[in-house]
């Protein structure tokens, strides 16, 4: 079992839908991660937060816009997404985001979203 | 830039060993990691490597690090079918932003 857990597991949505992918960790990490994964392929980073500020975004479209409410809680709130957006996101923690520390990442199991 | 490579497919008979290899182009590397994707989940971390070791062992998995070749292998000993899953590699950068660089992963299918 995953201590990062995501909800919802899978989600469908129209292109003019507004929803919102939830995760939440209780191990005490200090920095929370959005990746999106195509098929087959490895996860892409999307967003970094550390210490709930938000420290590396990918240039990542607007249409994905993440949140932070505190420090066990991580959102993706998501609105007028193209088909082309349909992937697995995953949400990950580690204890800092320091480069020279070890910290290794923490994944959730994902939400599998679907855009129509 | 920073780069990692796996080959793509594995296929072993099921009591026998996996090697699972990767190259990376970073070589101020500091840390280096295995993860397992099963179907349907999530990353699952398997084992990580300090750049300045060149082994570490953990049960049936053992990782070998050569530095110099910026090559590193994943041996899995006694592989069962419940290892079937592609497994990453992926390197902590060099960049001030800490990022995991992964490898495409590997397909690793095991046979009765």
């Amino acid at each position: 079992d995953t201590e990062v857990t995501q909800t919802p597991k899978h989600l469908v949505m129209g292109m003019t839908n507004k929803k919102s992918l939830k995760c939440e960790q209780h191990m005490g990490h200090r920095a929370m991660y959005w990746y999106k994964q195509k098929a087959k392929k490895p996860p892409e980073l999307m967003f970094v937060y550390s210490y709930e500020k938000l420290s590396i975004n990918e240039s990542v479209p607007s249409r994905f816009s993440p949140e932070c409410p505190n420090s066990s809680l991580l959102n993706l709130h998501l609105h007028a997404l193209q088909p082309e957006d349909s992937a697995l996101y995953l949400c990950a923690s580690s204890q800092d985001a320091h480069p020279s520390n070890n910290s290794p990442l923490h994944f959730g199991n994902g939400t599998r979203l679907t855009v129509t | 830039g920073e780069d990692v490579e796996q080959s793509l497919f594995l296929s072993v008979r099921e009591g026998d060993s996996s090697v699972i290899n990767c190259t990376y182009t970073d070589s101020s590397s500091t840390y280096l990691y295995w993860y397992k994707q099963e179907p349907g989940a999530g990353l699952q971390l398997l084992t990580y490597i300090f750049s300045n070791m060149d082994m570490k062992q953990d049960q049936r998995l053992t990782v070998l690090l050569n530095k110099k070749d910026k090559h590193l292998s994943l041996r899995i000993a006694d592989t069962q079918t419940g290892d079937s899953a592609i497994y990453f590699c992926a390197e902590k950068g060099s960049s001030n932003t800490g990022k995991l660089i992964f490898g495409q992963g590997t397909t690793l299918q095991v046979k009765p």
